[in-house]
């Protein structure tokens, strides 16, 4: 079966410092990946969504980065983080396709920049 | 692109009744619509999703019915459950040739009151 790993789980960060946080997927292959931000008590912010490897859609300009450097997994990334970067971050995927099923969600990660 | 609108924002009911929950969106090409449950902290999960070929389906005591030509779906849970209390987020997918990621509604608080 397939299942989503997110880490880490929470992480507190100071103003301008860099961020990286991974999340990969096993059994399934040319899976969509994606990264969503959810500010407290808000919606989900689509910021980065990938169809393949090196391949990358980004829909919000920002600080932040996303890379794909293998099939399965997913790098969100930024070189100095802001305070408004604080949030609930949540990976996903879905089946390759033309038509876009359901996603699975990771478990989290909680990022509190101080 | 896709806009997704959800109302209402947070809905109170007493256990036992019903609640409803509804969305519109504005791709006319939309042709997958998913509703999520979030429990506090938690990640969102898949609880019945919907395709435009379909105007409605029911799984036990939650539906979901699809307007397509008034572009609204929405959300039914019958004889509520403290359980159900949770933030529920729409969603509708692109056209087969636009972006593939999901557009979510910003989301509705539902609280059962015992």
């Amino acid at each position: 079966s397939q299942t989503i790993h997110q880490w880490p789980a929470t992480l507190v960060q100071p103003v301008g410092s860099p961020l990286s946080l991974e999340c990969t997927v096993e059994g399934t292959s040319n899976p969509n990946l994606y990264w969503y931000r959810q500010a407290a008590g808000r919606g989900l912010q689509l910021l980065f969504y990938s169809v393949g490897i090196g391949q990358i859609s980004s829909e919000v300009p920002q600080n932040l980065s996303a890379s794909r450097p293998q099939d399965r997994q997913f790098i969100l990334s930024s070189k100095k983080l802001l305070l408004s970067d604080s949030g609930f971050y949540l990976c996903a995927w879905s089946v390759m396709g033309v038509i876009i099923n359901g996603y699975t969600f990771g478990s989290g990660t909680r990022l509190t920049v101080v | 692109g896709e806009n997704v609108e959800q109302h209402p924002s947070t809905l109170s009911v007493q256990e036992g009744d019903s609640a409803v929950i509804k969305c519109t969106y504005s791709d006319s090409a939309s042709n997958y619509f998913p509703w999520y449950k979030q429990e506090l902290g938690k990640r969102p999960q898949l609880i019945i999703d919907i395709r435009s070929n379909v105007g409605e389906k029911k799984d036990q005591r939650i539906a979901v019915t699809l307007n397509k030509t008034a572009k609204h779906f929405s959300l039914h849970i019958t004889e509520t459950q403290p359980e159900d209390s949770a933030v529920y987020f729409c969603a509708a997918s692109p056209s087969d040739t636009g972006r593939r990621a999901l557009t979510f509604g910003s989301g509705t608080r539902l609280q059962v009151q015992p």
